[in-house]
């Protein structure tokens, strides 16, 4: 049972440069969630989604964009990479009739240089 | 100030000791609360809700204290096993579901 899968798993970009991370979950759950996990801070949300085709800005959206076009997948896109956009992303999902519950992704390492 | 603030730790205890968290929030229109688990590069996993009566779950006991926004966590018989940041975590009312997480609390069990 694969549950939330994050690829990449590592990735080091320069200053500029765009890339996609991909999140996918086969447990049929409407709710995912992308967050950034930085040293000496909570997990900080960047965009949700309350189902497929819906999407919606969280705590800190600005340099990341999303899509949700099947439900089982939730994308989030860098179009311009910067420094400050290091950090480890994680990736969530919940079900609509345990929406407390998220079930996370193993994460990305994201260098930008 | 930090919506869901957390020691960062970390505590170092024994095998076989008792340890304590403590968590405090700042929005009285939180409903739900939690206890997440992260081990070290990996991903949260939820341990146990937290219930304002009090729950346990084997050696682990959480309290809710809404009156004081005040959200604690107790490890009995700590095991290495046991070796791993513990995230607070508080959900607001209405909305889509958002959480909010503390930064964590760092615990290192040692033999």
């Amino acid at each position: 049972n694969a549950g939330v899968t994050q690829t990449p798993k590592f990735r080091v970009l320069k200053t500029g440069q765009s890339m996609t991370l991909l999140c996918a979950q086969d447990m049929n759950h409407e709710y995912m969630y992308w967050y950034r996990q930085d040293p000496g801070m909570g997990l900080r949300l960047i965009h949700y989604s309350v189902g497929e085709g819906t999407t919606a800005k969280g705590e800190v959206p600005d340099g990341y964009n999303v899509s949700r076009l099947k439900k089982q997948n939730f994308l989030l896109g860098l179009e311009s990479a910067a420094p400050s956009q290091t950090s480890v992303y994680f990736c969530a999902s919940s079900p609509e009739e345990a929406k407390n519950i998220q079930y996370f992704g193993a994460g990305t390492r994201l260098s930008v240089l | 100030r930090k919506e869901v603030e957390q020691d960062p730790g970390p505590f170092n205890v024994p095998e076989g000791a008792t340890v304590a968290f403590n968590c405090t929030y700042s929005n009285s229109a939180s409903q739900s609360f939690f206890w997440y688990r992260q081990d070290c590069r990996k991903e949260p996993k939820l341990l146990m809700s937290v219930y304002s009566s009090g729950n346990e779950d084997g050696r682990f006991t959480a309290q809710l204290n809404r009156a004081s926004q005040y959200i604690s966590l107790l490890i009995r018989d700590s095991k290495l096993s046991d070796s791993a940041t513990y995230l607070c975590v508080v959900r607001l009312s209405g909305g889509y579901n958002k959480l909010i997480f503390g930064a964590g609390t760092r615990l290192a069990v040692h033999p």
